[in-house]
């Protein structure tokens, strides 16, 4: 059983240009968790989705920032005209049940993927 | 101030030291959780607690649910030890909350 599968892990693009980043979760995992992490900065919330539905997007940026999860493929977190102030690592969370982290839950997390914007 | 307190920042010790982080959060919590990022890679999940304390291999996690305070612990430290410590809070209204972590070092 495959872990969370992030791609790619390193995403470099100049500024203007559009990032695209995937996450396919584990197996049997429904639910889709994207946090970004700042250089020397703690893992901040971004987005929860499960297939077809975005079920809070509190922690996004209201522009050019978007994310998907199709009923088939895996979630997309789109980043449109990146400046470089979106540089960061972005990790993907997936998990069996609604709203990881009470108990009972467990979450497993994608290598992440590392955007550079140039 | 941060949701979620870590200390140290930073962290060196020998091979075979005994390490302690801390958490401190403000929040009321339903769970707390312990993560490992190594350098350049994901995030593994370490523990996850609700009260009291648990143990695997090297590696102990305690909770004080009053003191609003959690402990990881390392006995007999190893440079593979070496990484990112993350304490992450599940809060009431079903947050997530994180610490910024603590870079440990272990050296040979």
């Amino acid at each position: 059983n495959a872990g969370v599968m992030q791609n790619p892990r390193h995403l470099v693009r100049r500024r203007g240009q559009e990032a695209r980043l995937r996450c396919s979760p584990m197996k049997g995992h429904s639910h889709v968790y994207w946090y970004r992490q700042l250089p020397e900065e703690g893992l901040k919330f971004m987005v929860y989705l499960q297939k077809e539905n975005i079920i809070d997007e509190s922690g996004m940026p209201k522009e050019r920032f978007s994310a998907e999860f199709p009923k088939e493929g895996p979630s997309i977190l789109r980043i449109q005209q990146v400046v470089r102030g979106d540089s960061a690592a972005y990790f993907c969370a997936s998990s069996p049940k609604l709203t990881w982290g009470g108990v009972g839950t467990e979450a497993f997390f994608g290598q992440g993927t590392r955007l550079t914007v140039v | 101030k941060n949701e979620v307190e870590q200390s140290p920042q930073n962290l060196t010790a020998q091979e075979g030291e005994f390490i302690t982080i801390n958490c401190s959060y403000s929040v009321g919590i339903s769970a707390l959780h312990w993560l490992q990022q190594h350098p350049g890679g994901g995030i593994v999940s370490l523990f996850m607690l609700s009260s009291g304390k648990k143990k695997h291999g090297r590696l102990i996690a305690t909770i004080n649910i009053q003191e609003k305070h959690s402990s990881l612990h390392i006995t007999a430290s190893h440079p593979r030890d070496s990484a990112v410590y993350i304490c992450a809070v599940k809060s009431w209204n079903n947050d997530m909350r994180f610490g910024a972590g603590t870079r440990l070092t272990v050296k040979p």
